[in-house]
């Protein structure tokens, strides 16, 4: 079973760009989350899909930060314009189907990740 | 407000001995789900063991384990037979209660495993 991807693994931009990172996760999950993880603490969540409909995205910084996955497959998440303080791994993970809470059914799994250096 | 605690910055261990990894959590859900998840300096998270709130049993993984004491509210992780490969970034994580599951982190402890 092929895991989630992402792509692209890293990316170098100026301040004030703009930058987009791609996921695919695991074939036939409902459930895709975005997390930012800073570089000497845990990810934090940044946006929740269920299917194509956003669960959370109350930590999302919506004034630079969109995401979106139109088919309920394939998401994006976009930066514009970046900040230093962008500069973090970004994960993608996904799990089975959250609606329906039950055990390891929950497990989220994760993406390679994506490191943006924002100069 | 729930939250994850992992007081352990850097942990050292010898190989083939054991480890404990700690975790407390504070939630006050009924329902929850704890998982603990190995980063290597590759960047990728690798799910490790999950254990729910009312499972009766600890969960076991291979040579990973977790010590689950639900009224101390802390799920440790233990690692036997400790290998150079396990050297890596050890995060603990719990579902929010009441979500729909996204994951609160703790901060990650660093092993090193010793040859």
């Amino acid at each position: 079973e092929a895991g989630v991807a992402q792509s692209p693994r890293y990316k170098i931009i100026e301040k004030r760009q703009s930058v987009a990172f791609w996921c695919n996760p695991i074939s036939g999950h409902a459930t895709l989350y975005w997390y930012q993880q800073i570089l000497g603490q845990g990810p934090k969540l940044l946006i929740q899909f269920q299917n194509n409909g956003v669960v959370d995205d109350s930590q999302l910084p919506k004034d630079r930060f969109s995401a979106e996955r139109l088919k309920g497959v394939d998401s994006t998440l976009k930066i514009q314009p970046a900040k230093l303080e962008d500069s973090a791994v970004y994960l993608c993970a996904s799990s089975l189907d959250t609606s329906r809470l039950a055990g390891r059914r929950e497990t989220q799994y994760f993406g390679p990740g994506t490191r943006l250096l924002v100069l | 407000a729930q939250k994850i605690t992992q007081t352990q910055p850097g942990m050292f261990v010898q190989e083939k001995e054991a480890v404990t990894l700690d975790c407390t959590y504070d939630t006050s859900d009924p329902s929850y789900g704890l998982f603990w998840y190995k980063q290597p300096s590759s960047g990728e998270m690798i799910f490790l063991i999950y254990q729910g709130s009312y499972d009766q049993q600890n969960a076991t993984e291979g040579r990973y384990s977790l010590n689950f004491q639900k009224a101390r509210k802390s799920a440790n992780l233990v690692i036997s037979a400790s290998q150079l490969g396990d050297s890596a970034m050890y995060f603990c994580a719990m579902r929010r209660g009441g979500s729909q599951g996204n994951l609160i982190f703790g901060k990650g402890t660093k092993l090193s495993v010793k040859p």
